[in-house]
């Protein structure tokens, strides 16, 4: 069973830090990894999504590798700023049987005070 | 393009209780998953839906079923409700029955007292 653990669960720093949030799943097999952003109380928003064949993507600010014979991935924010405050999720999708399926990680909680 | 709409916001109900929850997927957008996400949680996959269809479904009871129309809206229903279900439950589209990108609605916060 797909299993998916982000460090640090919680994470507060000054404005203008370069950070790195942490991923990562049991299980190699995937078909993709998607970054989302949570907003307290609120649906995802999708910031960056690497396909399997794929080492990393980049928008903005942001950029997202992927390992996946070791089974991590690392997203990258750059200049840290106080509207970057919220939960990042990692989701890892599944193949086969579970094609279509997300699985989630419970999320790194990013403070980024002024 | 309105994206993924769910309705409605926020629900309180007792337990014992029955509630159907709604969503309508983005434009174009014929695949529709419902995920299920408790406080301090990540989401959990509960069914996915296609061409009409419950495709894959999660570790989740009978009590949990859904519904997919013509137009692809789709509908979660919780019978019996308990109050470990209170949550944020999250609609998911995309498009083609296989994989792509994944766009998430708002949620419906659902209380069970």
């Amino acid at each position: 069973k797909q299993e998916v653990t982000q460090i640090p669960a919680a994470l507060s720093v000054p404005e203008g830090e370069n950070l790195v949030l942490n991923c990562s799943f049991t299980d190699s097999a995937i078909y993709n990894l998607q970054w989302f952003r949570q907003d307290p109380g609120k649906g995802l928003t999708s910031l960056l999504l690497i396909q399997s064949s794929q080492r990393e993507q980049t928008s903005g600010r942001l950029n997202a590798s992927l390992d996946k014979s070791s089974g991590r991935s690392t997203l990258y924010i750059a200049a840290s700023q106080p509207g970057d405050s919220a939960t990042y999720l990692c989701a890892v999708e599944g193949r086969g049987s579970t094609l279509g399926r997300l699985y989630f990680g419970r999320g790194t909680q990013l403070t980024v005070w002024p | 393009d309105a994206g993924v709409t769910q309705s409605p916001t926020h629900l309180i109900k007792t337990r014992g209780q029955q509630v159907t929850l709604r969503c309508s997927p983005k434009s174009g957008h014929d695949t529709v998953s419902w995920y299920q996400q408790a406080l301090g949680q990540g989401p959990q996959f509960i069914f996915q839906y296609y061409e009409e269809e419950e495709r894959q479904r999660g570790n989740f009871p009978d009590r949990f079923s859904g519904h997919q129309f013509p137009n692809y809206s789709s509908e979660l229903n919780v019978n019996a409700l308990l109050l470990g279900d209170s949550a944020l439950y999250l609609c998911a589209s995309s498009r083609g029955g296989n994989s792509n990108e994944q766009f998430f609605g708002p949620g419906t916060r659902l209380t069970v007292l």
